[in-house]
């Protein structure tokens, strides 16, 4: 069972347009992590946060956390092919447990 | 290469035939955890160690799966009489002890179809 909505679950796009995922939960996170995986691979971290609030940019891509930590969003500027792939979002519950949750992930596709 | 690496990357087995993956983590992250993905899922968790010690295990791991760390290092998965549900990609990440949202790293899969 997935405790973790991500949405939407597939989106296809041209380069140069912009998107945003989310990762939703009804349960507060301890921490919130953000991969991109691609097919016949292991997911690759893109971010970490664990402040309510917290903002972090890496490159084109913003990462939020919602203030009252319970959801987050991803948004890509510009988007180029290079992005396609599975965003996956995954959480840990509460402090001094290390088992990560993930959602299902968006599935990203970007046009050239 | 420093990363978590996993072995096999491929494996197909006939059903009931029994199958062991290994995973060598980072070298110097004390903590293992294995996940299993199957297509359109994200990843599910498994079991993870903390050292030698196996402190957390999913009702996904039934009797026939079996995981071990003997000596805190590398660890094995081991699945017994497989059946063709566990075809799917078996994951490996590692992370250090410590604060900073204790940031977890993915080895490459091993990919598993049972015939």
């Amino acid at each position: 069972t997935q405790l973790l909505e991500q949405s939407p679950q597939f989106l296809s796009i041209q380069e140069g347009e912009n998107l945003t995922v989310y990762c939703n939960s009804s349960s507060v996170f301890s921490s919130l992590q953000w991969y991109r995986q691609e097919p016949g691979e292991g997911p690759v971290l893109l971010v970490t946060v664990v402040t309510g609030g917290e903002v972090k940019k890496l490159k084109r891509l913003t990462f939020q956390f919602g203030d009252a930590r319970k959801d987050s969003s991803l948004h890509i500027t510009a988007a180029q092919p290079g992005d396609t792939g599975l965003y996956l979002c995954a959480l840990t519950k509460q402090s001094g447990t290390y088992k990560y949750i993930f959602g299902t992930g968006t599935r990203l596709k970007v046009l050239a | 290469d420093t990363g978590v690496s996993q072995d096999p990357r491929h494996k197909i087995t006939k059903r009931g035939q029994n199958v062991t993956f290994r995973c060598d983590p980072i070298s110097e992250h004390n903590r293992l955890y294995w996940y299993r993905q199957t297509l359109g899922q994200g990843p599910e968790f498994l079991t993870y160690f903390q050292n030698e010690a196996q402190l957390e295990k999913s009702r996904l791991l039934s009797d026939r799966f079996s995981a071990e760390r003997p000596k805190g290092s590398f660890s094995t998965l081991e699945i017994q009489r497989t059946e063709q549900g566990d075809s799917a990609m078996y994951l490996c990440a590692s992370s250090s002890q410590g604060y900073s949202g204790n940031t977890i790293y993915f080895g490459e899969g091993s990919w598993l179809t049972v015939v």
